[in-house]
């Protein structure tokens, strides 16, 4: 099965824009979530979906959001980039369908805000 | 809220040597706790994967342990090697299937 695939992998943004990424999960894996890494506070949990619905949520702003797809592919939009979303965005795909799953991750992209 | 500390931040053993890696959780209420491995600017390698209801899993010549009861993760690793060299993280997988992770572990592994 191919892995997690995250496009684009590296991006540059000016402060003000609005940015979209992309995540295709594992084949058969229904539930998506996102996570936005930094040096100073790590692996943060932005949002899950599951089946076209967020079905959890993290401590983000409004500016991010997301969506999924009816073939379980999910995008995901931060708008008005302040310099602080400079990140690793990495999304993870699961079976989930159940309370306990494994996470499977992808490669990430790269986001630069100058 | 969920909180996940991972001791030591950083680590570096002559290679051969056998070692342990820590993960604690304030939260016993977890569904499962993940073992992952990252290499520089990449993703996330899922390493091992431990149910709440498990004591410990084992692959190759990584071994993690898990008490519920107590809050803690160990991650073992045996006889190891340069290639070995990279951040590991641990992540529990909470009730309201939210995954909390601490901040990892920086290994290097001297030839």
């Amino acid at each position: 099965k191919a892995g997690v695939t995250q496009t684009p992998r590296y991006l540059i943004k000016t402060r003000g824009q609005q940015v979209t990424l992309s995540c295709s999960p594992i084949s058969g894996h229904r539930s998506v979530s996102w996570y936005q890494q930094t040096p100073g506070q790590g692996l943060q949990f932005l949002f899950e979906y599951f089946s076209e619905t967020q079905r959890n949520k993290g401590n983000f702003p409004g500016r991010f959001s997301g969506r999924q797809f009816s073939n379980s592919r999910s995008e995901m939009n931060v708008s008005t980039l302040e310099l602080g979303d400079s990140a690793l965005y990495l999304c993870a795909s699961s079976p989930a369908g159940t309370n306990a799953y494994e996470q499977y991750f992808g490669p990430g992209t790269r986001l630069t805000v100058t | 809220k969920q909180e996940v500390t991972q001791i030591p931040a950083a680590l570096s053993v002559p290679e051969g040597e056998n070692l342990v890696l820590n993960c604690s959780f304030t939260d016993s209420a977890i569904y499962n706790l993940q073992w992952f491995r990252q290499d520089p600017g990449k993703g996330l390698t899922s390493l091992l994967l431990i149910q709440s209801s498990q004591r410990e899993q084992t692959s190759g010549r990584l071994n993690a342990s898990l008490d519920k009861s107590s809050g803690r993760s160990t991650l073992y690793i045996a006889a190891s090697q340069p290639g070995d060299s990279a951040t590991y993280l641990c992540a529990v997988q909470s009730t309201g299937n939210q995954f909390y992770f601490g901040t990892g572990t920086s290994l290097t592994v001297i030839p």
